[in-house]
């Protein structure tokens, strides 16, 4: 699967839109962009994925760049209850192993 | 409906003792992952079932640890010989083959 670049790091203020970038400039043409996020002490909570439109679900946008190198992940509204890692993850939709390679994921901190 | 459960939510042993770790995955879902999050690291494949088909035992990190999948749906993880190293938490995904996956709580290890 193809690796993933994400900053260590980022803080946003309560109530304003966080964006989180991530680079995938290996990605292939049947690889996903998932995202993830741990809140602490707790599993990791499934976001969104897309394959190259972008997509938007109850939680979150994903913008993926027209040659797929890159993406962000848009929490519209943050709130304290979004600080957590996030991981960004470059998976195959198909094939016989199909496990999850998280990176080291960027920590978001949202501030009151 | 109900996600994944995994049980313990904590466990002690001391180095030496054997462990069982359970999962019940999400009804219905045919694949089951096992993954590992040692203190302040990312998360570590181990292992992963799909249908009837042989597991995927890659991830495993010795043979002190092996891990079944009982009537395509609960799932043991079992940890001989404790070490030290072993602590970490445990956490238990499923999909429905290979879709999205969604983790449970996780079960944290401490071998003392």
């Amino acid at each position: 699967d193809a690796k993933t670049t994400q900053p260590p790091s980022m803080d946003c203020a309560e109530g304003r839109a966080a964006n989180l970038p991530c680079n995938h400039s290996t990605i292939s043409g049947n690889e996903y962009v998932y995202w993830y996020r741990q809140i602490h002490s707790q599993g990791p909570q499934y976001i969104i994925h897309g394959l190259k439109n972008n997509e938007t679900n109850e939680m979150a946008s994903l913008i993926i760049t027209e040659d797929r190198k890159s993406s962000t992940l848009i929490l519209p509204h943050a709130t304290l209850r979004d600080t957590a890692v996030y991981y960004c993850i470059v998976r195959r939709y198909t094939g016989a192993n199909s496990k999850l390679t998280f990176g080291k994921g960027i920590t978001l901190s949202v501030r009151p | 409906g109900a996600g994944v459960s995994q049980s313990p939510s904590n466990k002690v042993t001391e180095k030496g003792k054997d462990v069982e770790l359970r999962c019940d995955p999400i009804s219905g879902h045919t694949a089951l992952y096992w993954y590992r999050q040692s203190l302040g690291q990312g998360l570590e494949f181990l292992i992963y079932f799909q249908g009837n088909s042989a597991p995927d035992k890659s991830g495993l990190p010795s043979d002190r640890f092996s891990a079944e999948r009982t009537g395509g749906s609960v799932s043991t993880l079992t940890i001989q010989r404790t070490q030290q190293e072993d602590s970490a938490v445990y956490l238990c995904a499923s999909s429905q083959y290979t879709d999205t996956q969604y983790f449970g709580p996780g079960t944290r290890l401490t071998v003392l």
